[in-house]
């Protein structure tokens, strides 16, 4: 079955630690895109990549870092610099853009990290 | 700046009762509209609304776009303790990075 898989569901994370959260996709999407999201606050964006080996940053970008060597992952890196982590974070993806139909994204189960 | 605003926030109702949840937008370059709804963890797709596919329907829920307002409503009839989630707007605009805008969301409680 396609699918995104997130990993791990948790995460403790303690100060001064950097993190990576792993976000996987069969589904042969383009494009992939990491959400936080906080009580309250509905779902904002951290990072999104169109195609592989480019990335762009989103509204809360400080503190996270990315990478999308390959199309199928999408990795997350939760660093230091990020002064309050703990968050839900999702991981979806979409079919691109340029005159394709967009059906929506395909999230992933979500990551809930902590910092302990 | 783009901007997706939903009201209530918070809403609970009893089992049986109507409703319905607003959702406004302020997009440069309208694309879509999209619902989703959130239960536990990964949000689930409900509906998208284009400028050529303004209303839709399944079931109890149903959801109209209004261009002119620039909002859309999601309804739910005969509510079902099993609709109790948080619904997500989020809006696409035209122009390349199809990356979506999201509200925060209403949290509805149906109550039995």
């Amino acid at each position: 079955d396609g699918g995104i898989t997130q990993s791990p569901k948790y995460l403790f994370r303690k100060e001064g630690q950097n993190v990576t959260l792993s976000c996987e996709q069969n589904l042969n999407h383009d494009a992939m895109y990491w959400y936080r999201q906080d009580p309250g606050q509905g779902l904002r964006l951290i990072y999104y990549s169109q195609i592989v080996n480019d990335f762009q940053k989103g509204d809360i970008a400080e503190g996270y870092s990315v990478s999308r060597e390959k199309k199928e992952s999408f990795p997350l890196t939760v660093t230091s610099a990020q002064k309050n982590p703990t968050a839900f974070y999702l991981c979806a993806s979409g079919r691109g853009t340029i005159g394709r139909r967009n059906y929506g994204y395909t999230f992933g189960s979500g990551t809930r990290l902590t910092v302990v | 700046e783009d901007k997706v605003v939903q009201s209530p926030l918070s809403l609970v109702v009893h089992e049986g009762d109507t409703v319905t949840l607003n959702c406004s937008y302020e997009v440069t370059n309208f694309r879509s509209l999209l619902w989703y709804k959130q239960e536990k963890k990964a949000p689930t797709f409900l509906f998208m609304l284009t400028s050529s596919g303004i209303e839709k329907k399944s079931g109890r829920l149903s959801s109209i776009l209004d261009k002119k307002e620039l909002s859309s409503i999601l309804n739910i009839t005969a509510t079902q303790t099993g609709d109790s989630a948080i619904y997500l707007c989020a809006v696409e605009s035209q122009g390349g990075s199809e990356k979506l805008v999201f509200g925060k969301g209403t949290k509805l409680t149906v109550n039995p």
